[in-house]
């Protein structure tokens, strides 16, 4: 089946600093989601991306879907404590559901 | 309450007997899922519903899990004679329109049921 690969799988970084993550596959996908499961929750869709090239922001959070329509891309300016937590990718497979990467850990020190 | 609800939120049971995982999705949303996140994994995909069809049931690992759902709200996913690999968080999510419609419908998470299998 269609599967992620997200990187880095873990990341230790000092507060203040720009975080990037990617996750590619090997199978094309018309949207690509980004979501962010804090400690003990379930998670929650941070931004949706539905052309390929875009980029699109919320906050201190970039994403771009990337025009291979293979990959796509994660970027967390000047990092807080609270960003901790584990950054998923999904994209929907068939018409019916979502698959979704083992997911990029993040660390943050105060 | 608005959001998806699951219970029970901890369970610990022996290997071989039977659990029960509820979830109460978000009133009004069609589309349920059930999915696993085991230690270190990214979140495997079970079940599907579309009201109470289960259109796509391919992710259940064996034919020890069964899910159903009733009303078009409620849905129970039943694991039979545990094992230990089964300990995992157990995340179920709800949608207004299936993922993978035009423009895919948002999934909501619950905060997931822990089950531990002794």
């Amino acid at each position: 089946g269609q599967q992620l690969n997200q990187s880095p799988q873990s990341m230790f970084i000092q507060e203040g600093e720009d975080v990037s993550m990617n996750c590619t596959s090997s199978s094309i996908f018309n949207t690509w989601l980004w979501y962010k499961q804090d400690p003990g929750e379930g998670p929650v869709l941070l931004i949706a991306l539905y052309k390929a090239g875009e980029l699109t922001s919320n906050g201190r959070l970039t994403a771009q879907f990337g025009i291979t329509r293979k990959d796509s891309f994660l970027n967390i300016s000047a990092s807080i404590p609270s960003d901790v937590g584990i950054y998923f990718c999904a994209g929907p497979v068939g018409s019916e559901k979502l698959v979704f990467g083992k997911g990029t850990k993040l660390t943050v020190n105060p | 309450g608005a959001g998806v609800s699951q219970s029970p939120s901890n369970k610990v049971t022996e290997k071989g007997k039977d659990v029960e995982l509820r979830c109460d999705p978000i009133s009004g949303h069609t589309a349920l899922y059930w999915y696993r996140q085991s230690l270190g994994q990214g979140l495997e995909f079970l079940i599907y519903f579309q009201g109470n069809s289960a259109p796509d049931k391919s992710g259940l690992p064996s034919d020890r899990f069964s899910a159903e759902r009733t009303g078009g709200s409620v849905s129970t996913l039943t694991i039979q004679r545990t094992q230990q690999e089964d300990s995992a968080v157990y995340l179920c999510a709800s949608s207004l329109v299936p993922t993978g419609a035009f423009t895919p419908g948002e999934l909501f998470f619950g905060e997931g049921s822990r089950l531990t299998v002794l």
